[in-house]
């Protein structure tokens, strides 16, 4: 089974700070993503990652930014964090090209900004 | 640009009752679709997919969906819905070119004994 790896459960940071959430797959996947639930609002994409060093915008990346060195890690930052980001964060991964393959999920972080 | 719509952000079912959750996609072409269900806590977790063929779908925990393409939906039943039924149910679709999921608002299942 794939497994997809989300660093913390929990998190709570400060207004400013700069926060790093991590996430790493075990089945060499090539596409990566971050999404961002929120009550009523569903699933939103942040940003994905199709390989290695790339990354693509997706519905709502405004205030954050994303690391992709290794195949198996995605990290996404929040430069300066701010209390509207305050919400639970979902990694993914998919491999290959086949859109008829489900993403994996991790079990998400749940971000408080005070 | 493709969407899902799910009816009702709340459905509330006695143990042992049908389970009916609305989904409706906007495509002029058929798109993969998904039903993830999300227990308290925990990640997403894949229910069924629809790709291309049979439009009636069997997924796990007894659960199936039917895609009709005249009305452009995907709903989710199961005949007798359980206590551990009670999560969050989302349906997603892919739109045609790319991995990319586009996902509804959610559902949530609570299940009165």
């Amino acid at each position: 089974d794939v497994k997809v790896t989300q660093s913390s459960r929990y998190l709570v940071k400060r207004t400013g700070e700069k926060v790093f959430l991590e996430c790493v797959q075990d089945m060499d996947h090539e596409n990566m993503f971050w999404y961002r639930q929120d009550p009523g609002l569903g699933l939103r994409l942040i940003y994905f990652s199709y390989d290695v060093k790339m990354k693509e915008k997706g519905d709502i990346p405004e205030g954050y930014s994303v690391s992709r060195e290794k195949k198996e890690r995605f990290s996404l930052i929040l430069e300066s964090a701010s209390t509207n980001q305050t919400s639970m964060y979902l990694c993914a991964s998919h491999g290959g090209s086949n859109p008829q393959e489900p993403q994996h999920f991790g079990d998400g972080t749940r971000l408080s900004i005070l | 640009a493709q969407s899902v719509t799910q009816l009702g952000s709340h459905v509330s079912v006695s143990e042992g009752a049908l389970v009916l959750l609305r989904c409706n996609y906007s495509s002029s072409v058929p798109p993969y679709l998904f039903w993830y269900v999300q227990y308290p806590n925990q990640g997403l977790q894949l229910l069924l997919k629809y790709t291309t063929g049979a439009t009636l779908v069997k997924g796990i925990n007894g659960f199936e969906a039917e895609f009709k393409k005249s009305e452009t939906s995907f709903h989710l039943t199961k005949p007798s819905a359980h206590m551990s039924d009670a999560a969050e149910y989302f349906c997603a679709v892919t739109p045609t070119g790319f991995q990319k999921l586009v996902f509804g608002t959610g559902t949530r299942l609570l299940v009165s004994p």
